[in-house]
């Protein structure tokens, strides 16, 4: 058990849809990181939060947005869905920013649009 | 760009064989580098890394080497188990300020008893 939380496991909806993902991180952890795992694509990333704050873009479609709240949990928005979103949505944390520290991961969320 | 290139197999291999999967990476500055591994169903979970070159990590029996002059973190261990099947994935932690991990597009290992 990575202690990170991810829910919920599986969400199915349609095309045009908005979801939420959520995310608590391992207790006492500062950053938050979102990645999507697709069959094509491998594994992404799309944000990192430290501390509530935005640190990090990496492949991020404008239609996706994530925030952290003052609790540290993370949520990620995906707007407009479309057949290609489908993919493993993991939530990473770690104690601090710099990338000598290990991210820990958790169990993902998998995201089926039809 | 950072990038990482690993075998993406399967890697089919009998209980007790040597195993080695090659990963390579291509990154400014100094990276630090990390295996994780991914079990049907389940996150990634760090297998081990090295911070730095000529660091070895290693972890229940895995061992990987930081080579800064061929820019290569190969993973190795001396005698696989039914158990160990599964996901292995390497990465790349840029050197400095906040980003994200990159990843190689992992390699399914297959252990057969």
């Amino acid at each position: 058990d990575s202690g990170v939380t991810q829910t919920p496991k599986h969400l199915i909806t349609a095309t045009g849809q908005r979801v939420t993902l959520r995310c608590s991180p391992r207790s006492g952890d500062l950053s938050v990181y979102w990645y999507q795992q697709s069959l094509d694509q491998g594994l992404q990333f799309l944000i990192q939060y430290y501390n509530g704050e935005e640190r990090a873009k990496g492949n991020i479609l404008e239609r996706f947005s994530a925030q952290q709240f003052p609790d540290l949990h993370s949520e990620l928005n995906l707007s407009s869905l479309e057949l290609g979103d489908s993919a493993l949505y993991f939530c990473a944390s770690s104690v601090g920013q710099g990338m000598n520290q290990p991210q820990h991961f958790g169990d993902g969320t998998r995201l089926s649009i039809l | 760009g950072n990038s990482v290139t690993q075998m993406e197999g399967p890697v089919t291999l009998s209980e007790e064989a040597f195993l080695t999967i090659n990963c390579t990476y291509t990154a400014t500055g100094y990276p630090s580098l990390f295996w994780y591994v991914q079990y049907p169903g389940e996150g990634l979970q760090l297998l081990l890394k090295a911070t730095k070159a000529d660091d070895k990590g290693s972890n229940k029996g895995f061992e990987a080497t930081y080579r800064k002059e061929t820019t290569s973190f190969h993973l190795e261990k001396g005698s696989v188990q039914v158990s160990d099947s599964a996901v292995y994935f390497c990465a790349l932690g840029a050197g400095g300020g906040a980003d994200g991990l990159t990843f190689g597009k992992g390699t399914h290992l297959i252990i057969q008893p």
